[in-house]
């Protein structure tokens, strides 16, 4: 199974601040077809999850555009550039182009 | 707009069944895929599989072969997920997630499993 590694595992930011969350897979994500099924995605507290970010760098339906994703390969990161007070929760790099799909081990993001 | 909703918790013994149901509404059911996702207790997100809602045909990750079943209720847009002979383990949130080219952009609820003698 392809292995997503997070870091870091936990962030603390202030109210303003960019941060990057890193995603490494143990195998190319590049797949057959040309495309790269990298996804990220948010689990505020006690909600399920919501999708930002698709195929890298494709920023989801209603996402703010402080979110964006970038990378190729093995190596994907995501940005927030100005932390707000509702982006506290846990960040997941999921990858679908290796079966089974597998999710990253989460960076819970804290606010200052 | 299209949401998914997801039965409520259930508390049930070691070696009962549980089914969770997902409803879809705001989208054409049979497009689009739908992923189940387990989430335990303070844990990470773990895949299950997924269902084609156009043809049945469940696809089942290693972990979830044999106990796990997913099924349809196409006419009523409703995806649901069997456990049987529950264990401790199986205490967690199962989440329902829409698949297909938009995957994983819309998700239940969660429905709260708890096993406890």
């Amino acid at each position: 199974d392809v292995v997503l590694t997070q870091t870091p595992s936990i962030l603390s930011a202030t109210i303003g601040q960019s941060v990057s969350i890193s995603c490494r897979s143990s195998q190319s994500l590049l797949d057959s077809d040309g495309n790269t099924y990298l996804y990220w995605f948010l689990q505020r507290p006690g909600q399920s999850p919501q999708r930002l970010i698709y195929l890298v760098s494709n920023l989801g339906s209603g996402v703010p555009n402080r979110f964006s994703g970038s990378g190729s390969g093995t190596d994907f990161t995501l940005k927030i550039s100005g932390v707000e007070a509702e982006d506290l929760g846990v960040y997941y790099c999921m990858q679908a182009t290796h079966a089974p799909l597998t999710f990253g081990s989460g960076t819970k993001l804290e606010i200052k | 707009q299209i949401q998914l909703v997801q039965s409520g918790p259930e508390l049930k013994k070691p070696g009962e069944s549980v089914k969770i149901s997902c409803k879809a509404s705001g989208y054409t059911f049979t497009d689009y895929a739908m992923h189940w996702v387990k989430q335990a207790p303070g844990k990470g997100l773990k895949w299950m599989g997924w269902i084609n809602t156009y043809t049945g045909k469940p696809t089942y990750a290693d972990d979830f072969k044999g106990r796990f079943v997913f099924s349809l209720e196409a006419s009523a847009s409703t995806a649901n997920l069997q456990i049987s002979n529950l264990k401790n383990e199986d205490t967690a949130t199962y989440f329902c997630a829409r698949g297909g080219s938009g995957i994983m952009d819309a998700w239940g609820q969660g429905a709260s499993v708890t096993v406890s003698s």
